[in-house]
């Protein structure tokens, strides 16, 4: 079964950080773009970033430039975002997913709340 | 990064058949086509149809995707009350090699 599995969110103070992590299992990760997709309260979905199979190649939406980074492992079948200099705004359920031509697949997500 | 485009809601009666539009650009939609996932409220999101329009096992016959030039269609048949949710479309642009989402639609069963 083709599976990901997110963790590390969590409650953090506006400034802080956080690290979240996927693990993808069922399928051959290295063979994939990662993608980091979030959705905040009440709102729809909104594509964070994303890496090439082999890491190489990142992007990322306007509003994280500079402040999250997206990398991945595919010796542990993992993919990670490091968080800095967090926000209210960024408050969200963070999903793990990837998307081809043929297949999809999406995590449970991880719940990142930045509040004092 | 402009994102796709769906119309908010959608309302249809039990038994009835639903279309669900999403409509990109030649980048996106256009070249790739576009996935359809299924959001049920307190629910991650769930993947439905892949964009060359092929759904993943389990998924069922009812729900058909396909593509006309920059717009694409999700078509829900013999509407259920499990249908009522979320629908968001999505596609990859190979011109910024990055995903952008449609804003959603709900759909509404009567």
């Amino acid at each position: 079964e083709v599976q990901l599995v997110e963790s590390g969110g969590g409650l953090v103070q506006p400034g802080g950080s956080l690290r979240l992590s996927c693990v993808g299992s069922g399928f051959i990760f290295s063979g994939y773009w990662m993608n980091w997709v979030r959705q905040a309260p009440g709102k729809g979905l909104e594509w964070v970033a994303n890496i090439k199979q082999d890491g190489s190649e990142k992007h990322y939406v306007d509003s994280v430039k500079g402040r999250f980074t997206i990398s991945r492992d595919n010796a542990r079948n993992s993919m990670y975002l490091q968080m800095n200099s967090l926000r209210a705004e960024d408050t969200a359920l963070y999903y793990c997913a990837f998307s081809t031509t043929t297949a999809g697949c999406w995590g449970q997500g991880t719940l990142v709340t930045v509040s004092s | 990064q402009a994102g796709l485009t769906q119309p908010p809601s959608v309302s249809m009666g039990l038994g009835q058949t639903a279309t669900l539009t999403c409509t990109g650009n030649s980048n996106n939609v256009g070249n790739q086509g576009a996935a359809w996932l299924q959001q049920h409220q307190g629910h991650p999101p769930k993947f439905l149809s892949s964009r060359n329009n092929k759904r993943p096992s389990g998924i069922s016959e009812r729900l058909s995707a396909s593509r006309s030039g920059i717009t694409a269609s999700l078509t829900i048949t013999g509407l259920q009350p499990e249908d009522e949710a979320d629908y968001y479309c999505s596609a990859w642009d190979p011109s910024l090699n990055i995903w952008v989402f449609g804003g959603g639609t709900k759909l509404t069963v009567l």
